[in-house]
């Protein structure tokens, strides 16, 4: 079973460019979450799907930041435009229609804005 | 006030020897405690995933809960090198957002 694929894996833009995170979660799965690390902080929650439907966006930072998840399957995360704060790395998660689930985790696309 | 802490270190032991990992939270909402391990430029990966109060051992790993007090643990018996990584704390209600401690930089020296 294929894990979760984040493309790309490092970004380098600049102030003010529009970058755009995909994420392939796990098949069959249906809840999918991005999440962000800044360096030097913790791991912080960005937004969760179910299907396709956003259940929860209460992380995200501002209105430049814009997630989709067509048809309930790959998912992506936009940045339009940039700021240097946005830098870090950003990870997508995916787990079943569980209460218990785990998360899996892809393994983050790091980018910086210069 | 974070709602999860933990000491960043960084932390370095000999090999074999036991090691002591520790968060502690604030909301006494969290139902699930997970530990994490991630390599460096890789995503997080679990170790150890806990309901409510008790101990969970997996092999050399044991990880902790005690609710009543906030704090959670995760032990390394028997550490070897390949355990070298930052272990993060996580935990969440029902099939909600996980919230991340800082995460602690481990080194295991042979």
């Amino acid at each position: 079973e294929a894990g979760v694929t984040q493309f790309p894996s490092h970004s380098v833009i600049e102030k003010g460019q529009t970058v755009t995170l995909r994420c392939d979660p796990i098949s069959g799965h249906d809840n999918l979450y991005w999440y962000r690390r800044v360096m030097g902080k913790e791991i912080k929650f960005l937004l969760h799907f179910v299907k396709e439907s956003k259940q929860d966006e209460s992380g995200m930072p501002n209105n430049r930041f814009l997630a989709e998840r067509t048809g309930g399957t790959y998912s992506t995360l936009k940045v339009q435009p940039a700021e240097l704060e946005d830098s870090g790395v950003y990870f997508c998660a995916s787990s079943r229609d569980s209460l218990s689930d785990e998360q899996f985790f892809g393994p983050g696309t790091r980018l910086t804005v210069l | 006030q974070k709602e999860v802490e933990q000491d960043p270190g960084p932390l370095s032991v000999p090999e074999g020897a036991i090691v002591s990992l520790n968060c502690t939270y604030s909301n006494s909402a969290f139902q699930y405690f997970m530990w994490y391990r991630q390599y460096s430029r890789k995503g997080p990966e679990l170790l150890m995933y806990t309901y409510s109060s008790g101990n969970k051992e997996d092999g050399r790993f044991t990880a902790q809960v005690d609710k009543s007090s906030k704090y959670i643990s995760l032990f390394i018996r028997d550490s070897q090198p390949s355990d070298s990584a930052t272990y993060l704390c996580a935990m969440k209600r029902g099939n909600e957002k996980l919230t991340f401690g800082t995460g602690t930089r481990l080194t295991i020296i042979p």
